[in-house]
C-alpha cells in the first residue's frame, strides 16, 4: 500500500521568502500532482509530473523518481499563496493516493 | 474553462434521513470521483466511476452509494445518514486513462445531527 507523506504539516513564512514543501512516497507512481486548497474547500491542480521539473509563475515542482521525493517550492512568497497544499500519487490506475496537506500561512 | 459543480456548499440533515449529494462535471470527462476531507485524515476516497453506469468501491465505501446514469452526472447517497457522515464532500472529474489533471468541484459541508 502506497504511503504518502508530507512535511511540514505547518508552515509560516514572511512575505518574499522561499517556501519548500516536501513529499515521499513508498512504492513506485506513474505520476505525481500537487494540489493547491483555499479555506472554503475548491481544490486546484497546481502541477502534475511524472519527472524532472515543472514551472509556473512563481511555483516549481520537482521530482526523485529513484528516491520516490517531490517538493513544491513557491518562490517570493505573498500572503495570497496561504493554503493547504496536498500532493497526491498516481499508480497504475485511476485512483490517487493523498498526502496529508501542508498548511501554509504567508504573512505580510 | 473546465466546470465542476456540486448541489450545495452547505447541507444539514438529521440521522436516518436519506441524502442525496449530487456532482455535474462540463468537460465529457469519462472518470467521475467521490472523496470526503476530515480533519487529520486527509482526503479519502469513497467511490468512483469511470464510466456511465459503471463504479468501483473507494476505500471507505461502507455506508454510502452512487449513481452514474448520464456521463455529466454523479450522485452519491447516503441511505441513512448517521453523524459520523459529518464530513467535506468533494467531487472530482478526469479525462480516460493515464497522466490528467483532476479538476474539485467546490465541496459540500455536511452536517448530520
Amino acid at each position: 500500500k502506497n504511503e504518502v507523506e508530507q512535511s511540514p504539516q505547518n508552515l509560516t513564512a514572511q512575505e518574499g521568502e522561499f517556501i519548500t514543501i516536501n513529499c515521499s512516497y513508498s512504492v513506485g507512481i506513474s505520476a505525481l500532482h500537487w494540489l493547491q486548497q483555499h479555506p472554503g474547500g475548491g481544490i486546484v491542480s497546481l502541477f502534475m509530473l511524472s519527472s524532472g521539473k515543472k514551472k509556473h509563475g512563481r511555483l516549481i515542482a520537482t521530482i526523485n523518481i529513484q528516491e520516490k521525493h517531490s517538493s513544491l517550492h513557491i518562490t517570493a512568497s505573498h500572503p495570497r499563496d496561504s493554503a493547504v497544499y496536498i500532493c497526491a500519487t498516481q499508480a497504475a490506475g485511476n485512483k490517487l493516493t493523498f498526502g496529508g496537506g501542508t498548511r501554509v500561512l504567508v504573512k505580510p | 474553462d473546465v466546470k465542476v459543480t456540486q448541489s450545495s456548499r452547505y447541507l444539514v440533515k438529521r440521522t436516518g434521513e436519506k441524502v442525496f449529494l449530487e456532482c455535474v462535471q462540463d468537460m465529457d470527462h469519462e472518470n467521475m470521483f467521490w472523496y470526503r476531507q476530515d480533519p487529520g485524515l486527509g482526503l479519502r476516497l469513497i467511490y468512483f466511476s469511470y464510466d456511465v453506469k459503471m463504479k468501483e468501491k473507494g476505500d471507505i465505501p461502507e455506508g454510502y452509494s452512487v449513481s452514474r446514469e448520464k456521463k455529466e452526472r454523479f450522485s452519491l447517497i447516503l441511505e441513512s445518514a448517521s453523524t459520523n457522515q459529518t464530513s467535506m464532500y468533494l467531487c472530482a472529474a478526469r479525462v480516460g486513462q493515464g497522466h490528467y489533471e483532476q479538476y474539485f468541484g467546490p465541496g459540500t459541508r455536511l452536517t448530520v445531527t
